[in-house]
């Protein structure tokens, strides 16, 4: 059965870090690896899609990276600003075409 | 395109009403997707449709649940009689057929409040 585990839990930095989150998969099984944003009281957005096939997608100061291998997938933030706080979830498309969520990462960035 | 709408975005009501959640996916998108999203438990799958079709239901959690996708442009998702353990903010989603290629849209989903 697969899992997605997101690490960590909650982060906070000061604004214009650069940062990584973290996303685990058990089941290398998989059609592609999406991660979304979702701010309070909003839907989710899909930030990047990652087919199975592929080892990164980039888009503007975001980076994601794929290692189907070891089950990892890394979402890249470059210089943060404020309005980069929201809870970032990934999900991965299993082969029964379900999208298998992580409980996602809450950002918060500091001015 | 609009994007995925949901109705209403917040609803109120009370033990043992029923409750219909509705959904007009993106024009030309063939599945339908409905989730459920609590602190507890995160995203959870409640159902999805292709070609308006039911594939997989297991996600529906009692018998209280039901969905309906009477075209390719509308679904409702409907609970009756509610309860509060179904307070939780639900989300609809579509994507093109082809899934494995393919992003998952979301509406802004509905928050559902039963007291």
């Amino acid at each position: 059965k697969q899992e997605v585990t997101q690490i960590p839990a909650a982060l906070s930095v000061p604004e214009g870090e650069n940062l990584v989150l973290n996303c685990s998969f058990t089941d290398s099984a998989i059609y592609n690896l999406q991660w979304f944003r979702q701010d309070p009281g909003k839907g989710l957005t899909s930030l990047l899609l990652i087919q199975s096939s592929q080892r990164e997608q980039t888009s503007g100061r975001l980076n994601a990276s794929l290692d189907k291998s070891s089950g990892r997938s890394t979402l890249y933030i470059a210089a943060s600003q404020p309005g980069d706080s929201a809870t970032y979830l990934c999900a991965v498309m299993d082969s029964n075409y379900q999208l298998i969520w992580g409980a996602g990462t809450k950002l918060i960035i500091k001015p | 395109d609009a994007g995925v709408i949901q109705s209403p975005r917040h609803e109120v009501t009370e033990m043992g009403q029923e409750v219909t959640l509705r959904c007009k996916p993106i024009s030309g998108h063939n599945s339908l997707f409905w989730y459920r999203q609590t602190m507890m438990r995160g995203l959870e799958l409640l159902i999805y449709f292709n070609n308006n079709v039911p594939i997989d239901d297991s996600g529906m959690p009692e018998d209280r649940f039901s969905a309906k996708m009477p075209n390719a442009s509308f679904s409702t998702l409907k609970i009756q009689p509610s309860e509060p353990r179904d307070s939780a903010v639900y989300f609809c989603a579509s994507s093109p057929l082809q899934l494995m290629n393919t992003e998952a849209f979301f509406g802004q989903g509905t928050r559902l409040t039963v007291v």
